[in-house]
């Protein structure tokens, strides 16, 4: 069965200090690897997508790393904001057919206080 | 470019009234659409997929329907709501062959 399990479940960090979020998978066959980044009562927004071959990719403050050996990745946040405190899901998706699947981690609850 | 929307935002409702949420894309055509519930400390759950008009897959056996009357509308239904039916349900599209979801604004429905 496809799993994605996010640690840790929650995290709260002061401003301007760094956080890494943590994605363990088990989805195959593998195609590509997203974190989404969740306000509170909104929809997901998409922060980054990786596929097989890559093994880091950046979007302004957010470093995501993906270790397909291992099945695992990692969002670092750098010098966070206020704003950045959301809910960061790991979606993974498998590569079966033309209608493929997600599979979603639960998410980790970001608080950054002042 | 491309817009979705859901409409009610939040919605309460009593248990064994009907239900229907509406979802449109704009900007696009032939989209895949998606119906997800989000319930507390849970991950997206998928409920309903749909890959043209009136083609509608079901993942999960439950008190809940989806039809897609328009190439860019997606409804999802229920004749009778029950409390489990609580929960953030987001709707998303996806250009076909593209890798991106891309998800609304989400409806918040606590049944009473």
């Amino acid at each position: 069965k496809n799993q994605v399990e996010q640690s840790p479940q929650s995290l709260i960090i002061l401003e301007g200090k760094n956080c890494t979020l943590q994605c363990n998978y088990t989805v195959s066959p593998f195609s590509n690897l997203r974190w989404y980044k969740q306000d509170t009562g909104r929809g997901p927004v998409s922060l980054t997508i990786m596929t097989f071959s890559e093994n880091t990719k950046s979007n302004g403050r957010y470093t995501a790393t993906l270790d397909a050996d291992t099945k695992q990745s990692s969002l670092h946040i750098t010098a966070s904001q206020l704003s950045d405190s959301a809910s960061y899901i790991c979606v993974v998706s498998d590569s079966g057919g033309s209608n493929y699947k997600l599979t979603f981690g639960k998410g980790t609850l970001l608080t950054v206080n002042p | 470019s491309q817009t979705i929307h859901q409409w009610p935002a939040t919605l309460v409702q009593p248990v064994g009234s009907p239900l229907s949420l509406e979802c449109t894309v704009e900007g696009t055509s032939n989209p895949n659409l998606y119906w997800y519930r989000q319930a507390a400390g849970r991950g997206l759950q998928l409920l309903f997929y749909s890959v043209g008009i009136g083609q509608i897959s079901s993942e999960v056996p439950q008190n809940l329907s989806a039809s897609r009357p328009q190439d860019r509308q997606f409804i999802l239904s229920s004749k009778k709501l029950l409390l489990s039916d609580s929960g953030f349900y987001l709707c998303a599209w996806r250009a076909g062959g593209a890798d991106t979801q891309y998800f609304g604004p989400g409806t918040r429905l606590t049944v009473l």
